[in-house]
Formats: C-alpha cells, sequence, structure tokens
C-alpha cells in the first residue's frame, strides 16, 4: 500500500513552453502533497505544498507564477512549470502525506519526472 | 532553519564491510527523522523511520540511532553488498516540512 505515481517519468521541452507533471497516490487519499526539486549531487528541495482545495504554500525563493500547484482531488496534484527555461530543468520529486492514528504522519514519494528544457 | 549536513558524500568498500553513515542537524525540536535510499535517476526508497521520542530502529541488515542532544544520527548498513550501492539521504520533519541532507553515495565493490 501508500504508493504514489508521478506522469510523465521523463520529458524533454523546448524553451518558452509549458509543461504538467502529475503526481497521485493510487491506494489513499492525501489531504497534503509536497513537491521537491533535486539538482545533480545535491539534496531535495521543498518547493511547495499542496492541499487539497486550496492554494499552495509556496517556500521562500520559489516563483508561484512560474510554478503553478493544482491540488484538485484528494488523489491528484499537479505542477505546471510554465515558460520553461534551460535552468529549470531538474528532477521533480512530489510526496503525499498518509494521516495514520489522527497523529502519525508519513510522506510517500513518487518516482520523480526528470525534466530537460532545450 | 533546519541544517542538515550528511558526511562522508560518498563512500567505496568492498563487500562484506559494516558500513557507516552519519547525519547531523542543527534544529533538535524535530517530530521524526527518516532514513531513504535513492537509486540513480529514482525517487526515494523509505529505509528507517525514527520518532523523536525513540532511539533506534532496525530493520534487518539496517540499523539507525538517534541522538537529538547531539544532533545525530547514524545508519548502520551491516555486511554490505554490491546491492547496497546507492545514495542514502536523511531528512528530519520539523513542522509539516522535511528537511533533508545531500547524501552520502555509497559504493560496495563486488
Amino acid at each position: 500500500g501508500a504508493v504514489v505515481s508521478q506522469h510523465p517519468s521523463w520529458v524533454i521541452c523546448k524553451s518558452g513552453t509549458s509543461v504538467k507533471i502529475e503526481c497521485r497516490s493510487l491506494d489513499f487519499q492525501a489531504t497534503t502533497m509536497f513537491w521537491y526539486r533535486q539538482f545533480p549531487k545535491q539534496s531535495l528541495m521543498l518547493m511547495a505544498t499542496s492541499n487539497e482545495g486550496s492554494k499552495a504554500t509556496y517556500e521562500q525563493g520559489v516563483e508561484k507564477d512560474k510554478f503553478l500547484i493544482n491540488h484538485a482531488s484528494l488523489t491528484l496534484s499537479t505542477l505546471t512549470v510554465t515558460s520553461a527555461h534551460p535552468e529549470d530543468s531538474s528532477f521533480y520529486i512530489c510526496s503525499a502525506s498518509l494521516w495514520q492514528h489522527q497523529t502519525q504522519e508519513t510522506q510517500y514519494f513518487g518516482p520523480g519526472t526528470r525534466l530537460l528544457v532545450l | 532553519k533546519q541544517e542538515v549536513t550528511q558526511i562522508p558524500a560518498a563512500l567505496s568498500v568492498p563487500e562484506g564491510e559494516n558500513l557507516v553513515l552519519n547525519c547531523s542537524f542543527t534544529d533538535s525540536a524535530i517530530y521524526n527523522l527518516q532514513w531513504f535510499r535513492q537509486d540513480p535517476g529514482k525517487g526515494l526508497t523509505s529505509l528507517l523511520l525514527i520518532q523523536s521520542s525513540q532511539r533506534e530502529q532496525t530493520s534487518g541488515r539496517l540499523n539507525a540511532s538517534l541522538d537529538k542532544s547531539s544532533g545525530r544520527s547514524t545508519l548502520y548498513i551491516a555486511a554490505s553488498q554490491p546491492g547496497d550501492s546507492a545514495t542514502y539521504l536523511c531528512a528530519l520533519r520539523n513542522d509539516y516540512k522535511l528537511s533533508f541532507g545531500a547524501g552520502t553515495t555509497v559504493t560496495v565493490r563486488a
């Protein structure tokens, strides 16, 4: 149980285009999902927290107009990279929050999406 | 702001040797600490989760300890195998956020 999927697993796009990445919790409902970015040989950096039915909370330094997040259902969050540029090329990973016994929260991670902007 | 450091950045050992991976952190007000494994170009696989009130967790050949007072956690992998080659990340949860270290890349030589 507690499986999170991402689609696509990798994408190549031209500079200036927009790219949408989907994150789904397959066997549980997640009111909260998180989006991370990872550059080569660096740690995962939290970009934003996505709450179902409300606006996402962005970390300092992350442009909300560039990285649009939508969490329209309890099992799906999407990240859209608008007007992508080569510096946006990175590995994007999502996670979904599962609460157990109302007190224990665990994040389950998706397999990641590699974005290459030419 | 939580700062997480993992030393060493890379480690190469012969098969059968025990592995010791270190993680240090600056803010001890954590909910839990988690160790993950990441294979090249892949997502994260959770290995062990230690709650704030716990001192250690064990799973098979893996053992992780947590010392909040000194801001340290250690992951021990006994009798390493080539299949253990991967990057190991530690992550600490403060409030709702996970803060990750940069990882230790392990190579186990056959």
